[in-house]
């Protein structure tokens, strides 16, 4: 079974551009969810997908949005990227909500870098 | 609030010593808690999770993790380090919010392990 992929893997933008990450999950999970990782501020959790609606979001700014396509993909995009947008950004995907019994599956990230 | 505190966000163990990450939660209800690793430029894996049943977990590359309840504790452990096991560790619990749950991560813990 193929593992969560994730789109780019690498991205370098500048400040004020935007962005859109990718992310397709396990075959058959529902919920994808999506978060930042950087290194003083550990995992910080951005928003999670369940069936194209979105059931969680975390503390931040409106530039942060995503949605989820019928078939579980999930995109991100992040509009007037600021220096500190640089970070890892990674996508989770598991068959229940996350929060539920059940694992959570990582990607092995997007590393975006804002110039 | 819900919250989960890894106490030390580094530490460092000899090869073959005994490694313990601890993990310290507040929950609104029972929780479901998890332990996940990231190696070097990949995403998460779930180590361990408790849900219900027996409190002391056992998942894999030898680790194992207790849930105390009276503590609010659930202390990763492994008897003897191997240098492999230098990564980042990440404890989540899975708090009620409104009517679904919603996982709580805390900052990680970095093991370094030296020969």
């Amino acid at each position: 079974k193929a593992g969560v992929t994730q789109t780019p893997r690498y991205l370098i933008k500048t400040r004020g551009q935007q962005v859109t990450l990718s992310c397709s999950p396990i075959s058959g999970h529902r919920s994808v969810s999506w978060y930042q990782q950087t290194p003083g501020q550990g995992l910080q959790f951005l928003f999670e997908y369940f069936s194209e609606t979105q059931r969680n979001k975390g503390n931040f700014p409106g530039r942060f949005s995503g949605r989820q396509f019928s078939n579980s993909r999930s995109e991100m995009n992040v509009s007037t990227l600021e220096l500190g947008d640089s970070a890892l950004y990674l996508c989770a995907s598991s068959l229940a909500l996350a929060g539920a019994r059940d694992e959570q599956f990582f990607g092995p990230g997007t590393r975006l870098t804002v110039l | 609030a819900q919250s989960v505190t890894q106490l030390g966000s580094h530490v460092s163990v000899s090869e073959g010593a005994l490694v313990l990450l601890r993990c310290n939660y507040s929950s609104s209800v029972p929780p479901y808690l998890f332990w996940y690793v990231q190696y070097p430029n990949q995403g998460l894996q779930l180590l361990l999770k408790y849900t219900t049943g027996a409190t002391l977990v056992k998942g894999i590359n030898g680790f194992e993790a207790e849930f105390k309840k009276s503590e609010t504790s659930f202390h990763l452990t492994k008897p003897s380090a191997h240098m492999s096991d230098a990564a980042e560790y990440f404890c989540a619990v899975s708090d009620k919010a409104g009517n679904n749950r919603k996982l709580i991560w805390g900052l990680g813990t970095s093991l370094a392990v030296n020969p």
